[in-house]
């Protein structure tokens, strides 16, 4: 079983729209829990941390669940400038190592 | 403030050459990691190192070496070169658990 899990999408969007993610993990000591942002052909940059208590930034909004071991991305209004490949990233029992889902891939159209 | 830097940007190898990857960085951070991201797969772990002097074996190390020759450099060998190696490589950095920064990566072809 892999680490961590992602639908690869594409999800395809227009402009305005709400649209969610989740991403699952294997590992319930899994401690740090964070959403990257990739864009085609560069490197994977922070979009932001994941917290306990949930955490939104503007229109990006992150919610983690132990219990059921799934993190989500919501992300609201969506901008044509947010199409991506978001990437769910989780550190494993050793905290200094880190896995990362294959990403989703999300288009916004006009 | 360049963050993480990589050097080649580029690269074509024929099968059975070696080469090595350089990774630097100037935020002071104690870990290092070199991944490697292949279509669909997402990025995978090769190595790590979570301070100066020590290495450690992530999820695909067959085929490479490490060296973390200071606490700013962390470079990557290949010492013969397959056609399986060919991808996009990352170098990141960070402090700890916490947020990793990536260098701009390179792309290497091996024919």
């Amino acid at each position: 079983r892999k680490e961590v899990e992602q639908d690869p999408g594409p999800f395809n969007v227009p402009e305005g729209a709400t649209v969610a993610f989740n991403c699952t993990y294997s590992n319930s000591a899994s401690q740090s829990f964070f959403w990257y942002r990739q864009d085609c052909r560069k490197e994977p940059k922070l979009l932001m941390s994941v917290y306990s208590s949930g955490n939104e930034d503007g229109r990006f909004t992150a919610q983690l669940n132990r219990a059921s071991q799934y993190i989500s991305l919501l992300i609201r209004d969506s901008k044509l400038s947010d199409s991506a490949t978001y990437l769910c990233v989780v550190n494993g029992a050793n905290f200094n190592k880190f896995y990362f889902g294959s990403g989703t891939k999300l288009n916004v159209k006009p | 403030n360049a963050g993480v830097t990589q050097t080649p940007k580029f690269q074509v190898l024929k099968t059975g050459q070696s080469m090595t990857l350089q990774c630097a960085q100037d935020m002071n951070h104690n870990s290092m990691y070199w991944y490697r991201q292949d279509p669909g797969m997402g990025l995978r772990l090769i190595y790590y190192s979570a301070s100066e002097g020590t290495t450690e074996k992530g999820e695909v190390p067959n085929g490479y070496n490490v060296s973390r020759l200071n606490k700013r450099e962390f470079s990557l060998r290949l010492e013969s070169a397959a056609p399986s190696q060919t991808s996009v490589y990352f170098c990141a950095s960070s402090e700890r658990a916490e947020t990793q920064y990536f260098g701009p990566g390179t792309r290497l072809l091996v024919l």
